[in-house]
């Protein structure tokens, strides 16, 4: 089993650009969850999709933010236009049911300069 | 108050000494309890799992959780080096589906 796959694993852009970050889920887990990691603010939930549809996206930030999950092996996370308080490490996650652990892939550290 | 709290630590602890971090948290329809692992640059990784009241033991490792005091704890014994790392306590929310974790406490086991 190859995991939670994330791409790229490093993203250094400029203010203004657009990021698009990547994920493929575990095959046959039927949930998907995409957290940011800070020093401060810890893990947080972003947004989660179940059966490719999204379920909350409460915990995305602003506007500038959208997720999409065109099928069941990928999800797309996209910043447009980025700023640097969104530098952060982004972390994809699946699991099998709501109730189940996640499990994370390796995520993406994002500079914006 | 945050819905799950964790001290922070650092917890240092000598090399096979049992190390025991605690987790407490809000939400009594909560049902689901995680501890996560997580290295310095890396993912969290799940080490334990644990729905029901008692302990849970994996190898090295004993989870506890008590549903009417609300806390969770992870004991780790003949702790080594090699167990120094941030540990996350993570609980499902009851309503939401969300998986909510606390800050993590960071472990020391020195030689």
């Amino acid at each position: 089993d190859a995991g939670v796959i994330q791409s790229p694993r490093h993203e250094v852009t400029e203010m203004g650009q657009e990021v698009t970050l990547r994920c493929k889920p575990i095959s046959g887990h039927d949930y998907l969850f995409w957290y940011r990691q800070t020093m401060m603010r810890g893990l947080e939930l972003l947004i989660y999709f179940n059966n490719n549809v999204p379920i909350d996206d409460s915990g995305m930030p602003e506007d500038r933010f959208s997720a999409k999950m065109p099928n069941a092996s990928f999800s797309t996370l996209k910043i447009q236009p980025s700023e640097p308080r969104d530098s952060a490490v982004y972390f994809c996650a699946s699991s099998l049911a709501a109730q189940q652990a996640r499990f994370f892939g390796p995520g993406t550290r994002l500079t914006v300069l | 108050q945050k819905e799950v709290e964790q001290n922070s630590g650092p917890l240092s602890v000598p090399e096979g000494a049992i190390a025991s971090l605690n987790c407490t948290y809000s939400d009594r329809g909560s049902q689901s309890f995680f501890w996560y692992r997580q290295y310095s640059g890396k993912s969290p990784e799940l080490i334990m799992s644990i729905y029901s009241n008692g302990d849970k033991e994996d190898g090295r490792f004993t989870a506890q959780l008590n549903k009417a005091s609300q806390y969770v704890s992870l004991l780790i014994r003949d702790s080594q080096p090699s167990d120094s790392a941030t540990y996350l306590c993570a609980a499902i929310s009851g309503g939401y589906n969300k998986l909510i974790f606390g800050a993590g406490t960071r472990l020391a086991v020195h030689p």
